[in-house]
């Protein structure tokens, strides 16, 4: 079992639904990070929060809306995907500086329609 | 020159024997090196790390070789076992302040044969 927990494991989700990934950590950490990974690809990173706040966002679309809400948390809200967002989408934690190892969680496996 | 290059693309070892993995950087402010090992359905799990003031470590059956001068390094997996059968991505990060921003190699898939 992980130490990241990331909920729902599976969406289908139509191309104006509104959903939410969710993730929630309890080692500690404060650094949560969102990554996209299509099959036989590397994580690619897209959010870093630190200390709830976000500090680095890699370009993302709009249509991807993360939050922090408390140093647990993160959320990740969908809204007007298109197909080729379908792929699985990872969480990770670590501690807040650099140099430190990020613990993935299992992720979410979204399907556009 | 945020790249790391990942070789062999995918790796056919029979049980018992030895995998390698190399890895290249380019970015000079790289500080930690991370191996990651990947399961279908699962999330890439953190196998070992090194820094670059060690040129090896060792962790059970997995070693990492570390060559500053060359910016390379390697995952060596003894006594291949079916169970180490996976997709293994080298990583790399550097001094981002209050995160750990990683960039990954392109994953070598891994099939331990009987």
């Amino acid at each position: 079992d992980t130490e990241v927990t990331q909920t729902p494991k599976h969406l289908v989700m139509g191309m104006t639904n509104k959903k939410s990934l969710k993730c929630e950590q309890h080692m500690g950490h404060r650094a949560m990070y969102w990554y996209k990974q299509k099959a036989k690809k590397p994580p690619e990173l897209m959010f870093v929060y630190s200390y709830e706040k976000l500090s680095i966002n890699e370009s993302v679309p709009s249509r991807f809306s993360p939050e922090c809400p408390n140093s647990s948390l993160l959320n990740l809200h969908l809204h007007a995907l298109q197909p080729e967002d379908s792929a699985l989408y990872l969480c990770a934690s670590s501690q807040a500086y650099s140099g430190q190892p990020q613990h993935f969680g299992d992720g979410t496996r979204l399907s556009i329609l | 020159q945020q790249q790391v290059k990942q070789s062999p693309q995918s790796l056919i070892v029979q049980k018992g024997g030895i995998s390698i993995i190399n890895c290249a950087y380019e970015n000079t402010a790289f500080d930690y090196f991370p191996w990651y090992q990947q399961f279908p359905g699962k999330g890439p799990a953190l196998l070992i790390a090194i820094r670059p003031d060690v040129s090896e470590k060792k962790e059970g059956r997995f070693t990492i070789s570390f060559n500053k001068s060359a910016k390379q390094f390697s995952l060596h997996i003894m006594d291949s076992q079916p169970g180490d059968s996976a997709t293994y991505f080298c990583a790399a990060s550097g001094n981002t302040g209050t995160a750990s921003k990683l960039t990954f190699g392109t994953g070598t898939r891994l099939q331990v044969t009987l």
